[in-house]
C-alpha cells in the first residue's frame, strides 16, 4: 500500500493524558500536512512540515500541541494534557512538491481521538 | 478572511439526477480550487480541481464551474448514482503554500435509487 499511512486509527485517552498520532507520507513525498476535522465540520489546517522543518504552524493551538517530521521515521502530532475538546479526527496529508505545486493533497484515513 | 462557504449542507437527489454543490470564497489570492469526496470513516480523496484561468473543467460525470468575478465555484455531478453518496468538500489554496487548503464545511449527498 503506497498511500498515506496513519496510526492509530482510533485512540481513546482520558483527560490529562498524552496522545501521539503518527503519519507516514506516500513514497516520494516529503511534504506533510496535518488537518483536524471536528464532527459535522470541514477540515481545518494545523501544520505543514518538511523533513526536520516546520514550515507553517499557523493553525496549531499555541499550547499542548506540537508536531515533528524527523529525518527518519514518520511525522508525529503530539497532544499533551488532552481535553474533551480535542476529540476529533486528525488527518495527515502529503504532497510531492509542497508550495510550488498543484496543491493536490493525498490524505490518510485519519486518526480518531476520543477524550473521555 | 480565509473562509470558504459551502452550500447546501445536505442534498438528496434521485438516481440519474444532477447534484449541484456551491462554494464561495473571499480571498482573491486563492488560485487552486479542488473538490474532495469523503466516505464515512475514510480520508478525503481528490475528485477534481480547477484553476481560475478556465471557467469550466469536466472529468467524466463531474464538472467544476468557476466564476472568478463572483468568487464562486460549483460542482455538478451528472447522472448521480447511489455510489456517489458521500460528503463533498470544496477547498481553496494559493500557489505559494498550495498544500495549506481552506475547506468548506461539507455537503452530505444522498442519491436515492
Amino acid at each position: 500500500n503506497a498511500g498515506v499511512m496513519q496510526n492509530p486509527r482510533h485512540l481513546v485517552r482520558r483527560r490529562g493524558q498524552e496522545a501521539r498520532l503518527r503519519c507516514s507520507p506516500m513514497k516520494g513525498h516529503s511534504h506533510v500536512y496535518w488537518y483536524r476535522q471536528l464532527p459535522e465540520e470541514g477540515l481545518k489546517f494545523m501544520v505543514y512540515l518538511q523533513k526536520e522543518n516546520i514550515i507553517d504552524e499557523s493553525g496549531m493551538p499555541k499550547e499542548r500541541f506540537s508536531a515533528e517530521f524527523p529525518k527518519e521515521g514518520p511525522s508525529i502530532l503530539r497532544i499533551q494534557q488532552v481535553v474533551r475538546g480535542d476529540s476529533a479526527a486528525y488527518f495527515c496529508a502529503s504532497s510531492r512538491t509542497g508550495g510550488l505545486n498543484t496543491g493536490e493533497l493525498f490524505f490518510g484515513e485519519g486518526s480518531r481521538l476520543t477524550v473521555l | 478572511q480565509q473562509q470558504v462557504k459551502q452550500s447546501p449542507q445536505s442534498l438528496i437527489v434521485q438516481k440519474g439526477g444532477i447534484s449541484i454543490i456551491n462554494c464561495a470564497y473571499e480571498n482573491t489570492a486563492f488560485d487552486y480550487f479542488p473538490w474532495y469526496q469523503q466516505f464515512p470513516g475514510k480520508g478525503p480523496a481528490l475528485l477534481i480541481a480547477i484553476r481560475p484561468d478556465v471557467s469550466e473543467k469536466k472529468e467524466g460525470r463531474f464538472t467544476i464551474s468557476f466564476n472568478k468575478s463572483a468568487k464562486q465555484f460549483s460542482l455538478h455531478i451528472m447522472d448521480s448514482q447511489p455510489g456517489d453518496s458521500a460528503t463533498y468538500f470544496c477547498a481553496a489554496s494559493s500557489g505559494t503554500n498550495a498544500g495549506k487548503s481552506t475547506f468548506g464545511d461539507g455537503t452530505t449527498l444522498t442519491v436515492k435509487p
